[in-house]
């Protein structure tokens, strides 16, 4: 079993829907939470991060974080097709020794 | 552009060669990271380098190796290359060697496609 687990997808939604990307994770040290984008054939951009439980917004995506489920999630409102790409999770713990985790990665589709 | 410059972008090569993937880290950015990403195993961790030094090594094969020159631009060396080897190599870079914590971000370069026929 994967330390961090997240559906492949494809998810397809129509534009202008709710959109929920989740991971879960087992490692219970894990701290913080980041959420990055990957376009076709690029590299991966830092979206969202999050430092422990709780919730943060920035314009129409929220990151959740539920440590006692080991569960996180990223919601985009009014999706848009430029919002279409694979959102990866990314986790790691406090320590120095740690390293990033992430997830498979989410393909997601907003059509126009 | 997220500051982070790999070359080539493109590689396409033969089983049993031997490559250089290059990087040069966002300025100020002192560790460097590479990752390679294939559609059956997603985004694995191979190497980190902190100004010069090795610091955690991930799933790389021994025929693979990874060097942080004084300069701070790091190459990553793949050799006997097999057909497996196809994927995307990514390069990152950050501040300090604690990547993700706090605001000592990762940032990703475009990466190098590596084809083996």
């Amino acid at each position: 079993q994967k330390e961090v687990e997240q559906d492949p997808g494809p998810l397809s939604v129509p534009e202008g829907a709710i959109v929920s990307l989740n991971c879960t994770y087992s490692n219970s040290a894990f701290q913080y939470f980041m959420w990055y984008r990957q376009y076709s054939r690029k590299g991966p951009e830092l979206l969202m991060y999050t430092y422990s439980s709780g919730n943060k917004e920035d314009g129409r995506f929220t990151a959740q974080v539920d440590k006692s489920s080991k569960y996180i999630s990223l919601f985009i409102r009014d999706s848009q097709p430029s919002d279409s790409a694979t959102y990866l999770c990314a986790m790691r713990g406090n320590n120095a020794g740690n390293m990033l985790t992430f997830g498979g990665g989410t393909r997601l589709m907003v059509k126009p | 552009d997220s500051g982070v410059t790999q070359t080539p972008k493109h590689l396409i090569t033969a089983t049993g060669q031997r490559v250089t993937l290059r990087c040069s880290p966002r300025s100020g950015d002192l560790s460097v990271y590479w990752y390679q990403q294939s559609l059956d195993q997603g985004l694995q961790f191979l190497i980190q380098y902190y100004n010069g030094e090795e610091r955690a090594k991930g799933n790389i094969l021994e025929r693979f190796s990874a060097q942080q020159f004084p300069d701070l631009h790091s190459e990553l060396n793949l050799s006997s290359l097999e057909l497996g080897d196809s994927a995307l190599y990514f390069c990152a870079s950050s501040v300090s060697p604690q990547a993700g914590s706090g605001a000592n971000v990762l940032t990703f370069g475009a990466g190098s496609r590596l084809t083996v026929l």
